[in-house]
């Protein structure tokens, strides 16, 4: 296992269109988180699942965003309509159930979203 | 509302002494505390982590520092490297998420 895989690196779509970004966690790991980074912010939480669940979403997941993950493997971020706005680096992160002493989080490469 | 902060954008230090990275955070119900260092069109790396029930932890090069009267924690680089420059993110973790500050872009001259 190489770690946290994201496909597609980057996407290029007219203002309007769908895309769809594809994570695929470390194996071993049951969480997996979605966040969003734009130039000279720091990441910001989207959504995270435990195991097949999504447990919680933030209020920056407008309804034009959903995201799944199916047998609790690899996750799927869809963006639907899409606007300039959404234009951002969207990194997928897993890691194990958080413990007292061992919570580190994984990132992927990331996909990088540019809507024109 | 932004619950972890890093008031310093950009460092630079020379090769060879330390460089000192500070974070601040406002939620006390943080347990945990990480630093990340990221290159320009990558993924956030980890690099070393800290929980709230301890005030140090060491990792070769790197020691993160966590003071929690002050709500403060801070990454120590000795020595500092050229291929320690990139930018760094402090981030906290309660529960569910992780939160992150919005960087220090750090530059070690050679």
């Amino acid at each position: 296992d190489t770690g946290v895989s994201q496909n597609p690196r980057h996407k290029i779509t007219k203002r309007g269109q769908n895309v769809t970004f594809r994570c695929d966690p470390i194996s071993e790991h049951n969480r997996l988180y979605w966040y969003r980074q734009t130039l000279g912010q720091g990441p910001e939480f989207l959504t995270y699942f435990q195991n097949e669940a999504q447990l919680e979403k933030s209020r920056l997941l407008s309804d034009r965003f959903s995201a799944e993950r199916p047998k609790g493997s690899f996750s799927t971020l869809e963006i639907q309509r899409t606007e300039q706005g959404d234009s951002a680096m969207y990194l997928c992160a897993s890691s194990l159930d958080p413990g007292v002493l061992s919570t580190e989080a994984f990132f992927g490469q990331g996909t990088r979203l540019t809507v024109v | 509302d932004q619950q972890v902060k890093q008031n310093s954008p950009s460092l630079s230090v020379q090769e060879g002494r330390i460089s000192i990275l500070n974070c601040d955070y406002t939620n006390s119900m943080f347990d945990y505390f990480l630093w990340y260092k990221k290159y320009p069109a990558e993924g956030p790396t980890f690099l070393i982590s800290i929980s709230s029930i301890k005030d140090k932890n060491e990792d070769g090069r790197f020691t993160v520092f966590l003071n929690k009267s002050a709500k403060h924690l801070s990454l120590h680089i000795v020595p500092s490297q050229p291929g320690d420059s990139a930018v760094y993110f402090c981030a906290a973790f309660t529960g569910n998420q992780f939160y992150f500050g919005t960087g220090t872009s750090l530059t070690v001259i050679p």
